[in-house]
């Protein structure tokens, strides 16, 4: 199974500063067709989770710019500039290349 | 609008069985995957089931094989998951999702007890 690691488990941030993700997978997420297969989520208090980012450095649909991810084949970021006080709650990455999907620990944003 | 809409769940005994319900709208349905996560109180997401569009092929992480049975009726704009067998590890709260889980239902709480 491919093992998703996130980093850090927690972090809390100024209003108006930037925060950074940190993922990182067990295999190569980069599919012979080029792409790589990574996705970022939040689950926000209480709600389902949302699709933030989807095939490591594409903005999901209604996703504010503020949001962006990048990498390699195994190593992945997701940042958030700007953070604004609706952006807390816990961000997933995800592995969608084989099965069995998964999923790394979750990393809780917090507003200072 | 998309959405997806749970129901069925509940508390059951340990070894019941449950079958949960997932009502979409807003897209088509038939031409989509359709995947089942779960995630036990305070824990973090585990996928459990995936279907491919015609519903032909089924997926299911080792920890669910052989007792859950997810399916889809593309007709009634709806998908399932048969919980067989349960165990008291399968509480949590189960959300259906679309392709890339690129939307979500609410979810439906499967609380396993005795």
């Amino acid at each position: 199974d491919i093992v998703m690691t996130q980093a850090p488990l927690s972090v809390s941030v100024t209003p108006g500063e930037s925060a950074s993700i940190s993922c990182r997978s067990s295999k190569s997420l980069l599919h012979s067709n080029g792409i790589t297969y990574v996705y970022w989520y939040l689950q926000k208090p209480g709600k389902s989770p949302q699709l933030l980012i989807y095939r490591m450095s594409n903005l999901a649909s209604g996703v504010p710019d503020r949001f962006s991810g990048s990498g390699s084949e195994t190593d992945f970021t997701l940042k958030i500039s700007r953070v604004e006080a609706e952006d807390v709650g816990i961000y997933y990455c995800g592995q969608l290349l084989e099965n069995p999907l998964t999923f790394g620990s979750g990393t809780k944003l917090e507003i200072k | 609008e998309v959405q997806l809409v749970e129901s069925g769940g509940g508390l059951v005994q340990p070894g019941s069985p449950l079958k949960l319900s997932c009502a979409a709208s807003g897209f088509t349905f038939s031409s989509n995957w359709l995947n089942w996560i779960r995630q036990a109180p305070g824990k973090g997401l585990e996928w459990v089931a995936s279907i491919n569009p015609d519903g032909s092929s089924t997926y299911y992480p080792d920890t669910v094989k052989g007792r859950f049975v997810v399916s889809k009726d593309n007709a009634k704009n709806t998908g399932y998951l048969q919980m067989n067998n349960l165990r008291s590890e399968d509480t949590a709260m189960y959300y259906c999702a679309g392709t890339v889980f690129d939307y979500w239902g609410q979810g439906v709480m499967v609380t396993v007890s005795s």
